[in-house]
């Protein structure tokens, strides 16, 4: 079982709709959830964190949270084209020399059609 | 513009070559990273360095050699590398993950290195 699991799409969603990502974890003592984006071609962005039960709302963007499922979603909202881009999930967990780290799903394609 | 810079952004090398990549951070971080990025893979994390030291070393073949000199600098040394090594490399940097006390606390990625294996 991968650590971070992510579908990796296309999604395909039309402009204007709620765009909906998924991404599950294996590790119980997981802390700290993030959600990156990355344009073809660029780096990695941070776009949200999250790390309590529940939902956490940024402008378009909502992370939402459920530790007892082991789940994480970002949903965008008001999809644009700019929107298009892979969605990564990264989980901080703690490592047997206590040492923290992030762990990173594949990610997943998002596009957004005009 | 991000706070960690990377340079070169684009290298092509042969088997035979030795090269490096270089990695600055302007954001007053005590930690920094190397991933790779393939296609379709998930991002490797290859080293860590935390307040110059190295603390996790991800059974990286030994011709990728790191070296972090501060707290501000990190490099990739590359020698006979492999076609395979083809890839996006990512320095990244935060305040040192095990010891901050703040949930949020996260890693910030440079603008990569794509580097090829000819």
């Amino acid at each position: 079982q991968k650590e971070v699991e992510q579908n990796s799409g296309p999604l395909s969603v039309p402009e204007g709709a709620i765009a909906s990502l998924n991404c599950t974890y294996s590790d119980r003592g997981s802390q700290s959830f993030f959600w990156y984006r990355q344009y073809s071609g660029k780096s990695p962005e941070l776009i949200m964190s999250i790390y309590s039960n529940g939902d956490k709302e940024d402008g378009r963007f909502t992370a939402q949270l459920n530790k007892a499922s082991q789940y994480v979603s970002l949903l965008i909202r008001d999809s644009q084209p700019s929107d298009s881009a892979t969605y990564l999930c990264a989980v901080r967990r703690r490592i047997g020399t206590g040492f923290q780290k992030l762990v990173f799903g594949t990610g997943t394609r998002l596009l957004v059609s005009p | 513009e991000t706070g960690v810079t990377q340079t070169p952004r684009h290298l092509v090398m042969g088997m035979t070559n030795k090269k490096s990549l270089k990695c600055e951070q302007h954001l007053g971080h005590n930690a920094m990273y190397w991933y790779k990025q393939s296609a379709k893979k998930p991002l490797e994390l290859m080293f860590v360095y935390s307040l110059e030291e190295r603390v996790e070393n991800n059974s990286v073949p030994s011709r990728f050699s790191p070296e972090c000199p501060n707290s501000s600098h990190l490099f990739l040394h590359l020698h006979t590398l492999q076609p395979e090594d083809s890839a996006l490399y990512l320095c990244a940097s935060s305040q040192d993950l095990s010891r901050s006390r703040i949930s949020g606390n996260t890693i910030y990625f440079g603008e990569g290195s794509w580097l090829t294996v000819v």
